[in-house]
């Protein structure tokens, strides 16, 4: 089954630095979808990547999509502590199924 | 826009009850809704798929007579973990899509902390 996975599993930076998290999933995808989670909430949709792209931006937002290497990236430019929270990405196997990876814990520290 | 109302968010009683738990679609017809169920600093796990008008499809593992789910409208779902035991207590989260989950965002709730004593 389609599982994804998740590095790191928990990152700490200062305001201002820059995050980087990565994701792999193992089966071919449709979709790869970024979501934020603040502690105790529900889950924010950030940015839905299709498989024939490479890269889209959302203000300071940035994720690539490398399908040969079945990967991809989120990062966070000038992170502010307002940033503090889990990141999953979510894969979609053409239907078959929708995954959650096991999310990245980022700590921005002020 | 696409705003998705839980209720309750938080949800403390004896072992044995019965807990129902909704999930409403303020502002959007969802075609599907989706049951999550979470552990502390993990992710999501999928419990179920909720399609309007039809039965759930639950995933490999998750009870159907435990877990009951009723989606009577385009814009309600109802969760209801019958007669709860400690095992049971955990965040459970709803979500509703328009279309294939993958196409499209998940719009979530604010999510439901079950505690059974």
């Amino acid at each position: 089954s389609q599982q994804g996975e998740e590095d790191p599993q928990a990152l700490s930076i200062q305001e201002g630095e820059n995050a980087t998290m990565n994701c792999s999933y193992k089966t071919s995808i449709n979709n790869l979808q970024w979501y934020r989670q603040n502690s105790g909430r529900g889950l924010v949709h950030l940015i839905l990547i299709r498989s024939n792209e490479r890269e889209k931006h959302s203000g300071r937002l940035r994720v690539t999509l490398d399908t040969s290497k079945k990967s991809s990236s989120l990062l966070i430019t000038a992170s502010r502590a307002a940033d503090t929270a889990s990141y999953f990405c979510a894969m979609d196997n053409y239907g078959q199924n929708f995954v959650f990876g096991p999310g990245t814990r980022l700590s921005v520290l002020p | 826009g696409a705003v998705v109302s839980q209720h309750p968010s938080r949800v403390i009683c004896k072992s044995g009850t019965s807990v129902k738990i909704e999930c409403r679609s303020l502002d959007f017809q969802a075609t599907t809704m989706f049951w999550y169920r979470q552990f502390p600093k993990q992710s999501l796990m999928l419990m179920a798929t909720s399609n309007e008008g039809s039965k759930a499809t639950y995933e490999q593992g998750v009870e159907k007579d435990k877990f009951l789910i009723n989606h009577a409208s385009l814009t309600l779902s109802t969760l209801t973990v019958t007669s709860a035991h400690p095992e049971d207590s955990s965040f459970y989260i709803c979500s509703a899509s328009v279309g294939q989950p993958g196409n499209q965002p998940q719009h979530f709730g604010d999510g439901t902390r079950l505690s059974i004593l």
